[in-house]
This record gives C-alpha cells, sequence and structure tokens, in this order.
C-alpha cells in the first residue's frame, strides 16, 4: 500500500533562518506531488506541485521555493524565512490525469516563525 | 476558471441532528468531486468522492450528490455524532490540479 511521510512533524524556527522539509511517498512510481499551505483557521493555498523530477510549477510568488531530486521526494525550502510563513504545511499526492484519482495527504508539518 | 465555494463556518449541532454543508463549484470541462475531513492536527483524508453527474458519493453515513445543473455537491448526514467534530473540505479535480473550498469547521455537542 501507498503511504506519505513527512517530517518534522513541527518545527519553531526564528525569522531569517532557512527551511527545509521533506516528503516522501512509498508504494507508486511516477506521482504527482504537491505542496499547500495552511494558515491558522483558514483554507489550503496550493504553493507547488510536481509532474516529474525537476519539473516544478509555482502557484504563489513568495520566498520559498520546491524541489524534486528524486521521483517520490519533494522538498519546500527557503533561504529566509517570515513571520508571514507559519502555518502547516501538507505534502500531497496523486496518480496521473485520470479524473476520478484523488489526493492523498501527508500529517503535515507545523511550523512556527518567531 | 475553476474554483470552489462552501458554507462558511463554524458550525455547532447537537449529536443525531441532520447535517448539510453546502458546496458549489465553477469549473471547465467535467471535473471530479470530492469531500476530506480533517481532524485537529492531522493531515485531510478522503471522505467520499464522485465523478460524474448523478453519482452519489457515500461513506460513513455522510453522502453528496453530483449536481451539474447547479453546480453543486452538498454534504449530508442524517444524525451526526461527536466524533464527526472536524473541518470539512469540498474540493474538485481538473487535469493534475485540485481545487479546495475554505473548509467548514464542524463541533458536534452531545
Amino acid at each position: 500500500s501507498q503511504t506519505i511521510h513527512q517530517w518534522p512533524a513541527t518545527l519553531v524556527q526564528p525569522v531569517g533562518s532557512p527551511l527545509s522539509l521533506e516528503c516522501t511517498v512509498e508504494g507508486t512510481s511516477n506521482p504527482n506531488l504537491y505542496w499547500y499551505r495552511q494558515a491558522a483557521g483558514r483554507g489550503l493555498q496550493l504553493l507547488f506541485y510536481s509532474v516529474g523530477i525537476g519539473q516544478i510549477s509555482s502557484e504563489v510568488p513568495q520566498n520559498l521555493s520546491a524541489s524534486r531530486p528524486q521521483d517520490r521526494q519533494f522538498i519546500l525550502s527557503s533561504k529566509k524565512l517570515l513571520l508571514s510563513d507559519s502555518g502547516f504545511y501538507l505534502c500531497a499526492w496523486s496518480v496521473g490525469l485520470a479524473g476520478s484519482n484523488e489526493q492523498f495527504f501527508g500529517p503535515g508539518t507545523r511550523l512556527t516563525v518567531l | 476558471g475553476n474554483s470552489v465555494t462552501q458554507m462558511e463556518g463554524p458550525v455547532t449541532l447537537s449529536e443525531e441532528a441532520f447535517l448539510t454543508i453546502n458546496c458549489t463549484y465553477t469549473a471547465t470541462g467535467y471535473p471530479s468531486l470530492f469531500w476530506y475531513v480533517q481532524y485537529p492536527g492531522e493531515g485531510l483524508q478522503l471522505l467520499l468522492k464522485a465523478t460524474k453527474a448523478d453519482d452519489k458519493g457515500s461513506n460513513k453515513g455522510f453522502e453528496a450528490t453530483y449536481r451539474k445543473e447547479t453546480t453543486s455537491f452538498h454534504l449530508e448526514k442524517g444524525s451526526v455524532q461527536v466524533s464527526d467534530s472536524a473541518v470539512y473540505f469540498c474540493a474538485l479535480k481538473s487535469g493534475n490540479q485540485f481545487y479546495f473550498g475554505t473548509g467548514t469547521s464542524l463541533t458536534v455537542i452531545p
């Protein structure tokens, strides 16, 4: 069966520090991968998605970046965190273009920037 | 473009009450529609889905029917339980992309 891992689960970082969040998927090949941010009490904001290794689409201009160095690995990074980067970060995967295929979400990373 | 609009919360109900959470969508083509549930501190879990007009998705007593004529996918449950307290997200899929509503927080009190 397929599983998705995210780490760390929680993170507290000072403003201006770098960030690296990792997401890995097991049990599937060539998944579509997604990063979302969920601010407190708000909905999901799509940050990046990837349909293959090295292919990244950015949905919102910001100080975050994403990379996909391997088929089932998706990394969210920042060189300098802002207070506004605080939130709950969710990684998700789906398979192919077939209309019925849903997204599967990881457990999330709670990021607090102080 | 594609978008999802869902009922603003929070919603508070007594146990065994009837639940409706409204969801309408705007989409190009023929999207698939989903309801996800998020329990506190966790990621989203798929609750149910429907892939074409008039399909009814159902799971754990929840139901939603894909209504193309009204572009709606309202979530219903006949008798809610305290364990149903969570945030519910309506979503659509078009191509590789998913579009989510802002979420509706549900609290069920005994």
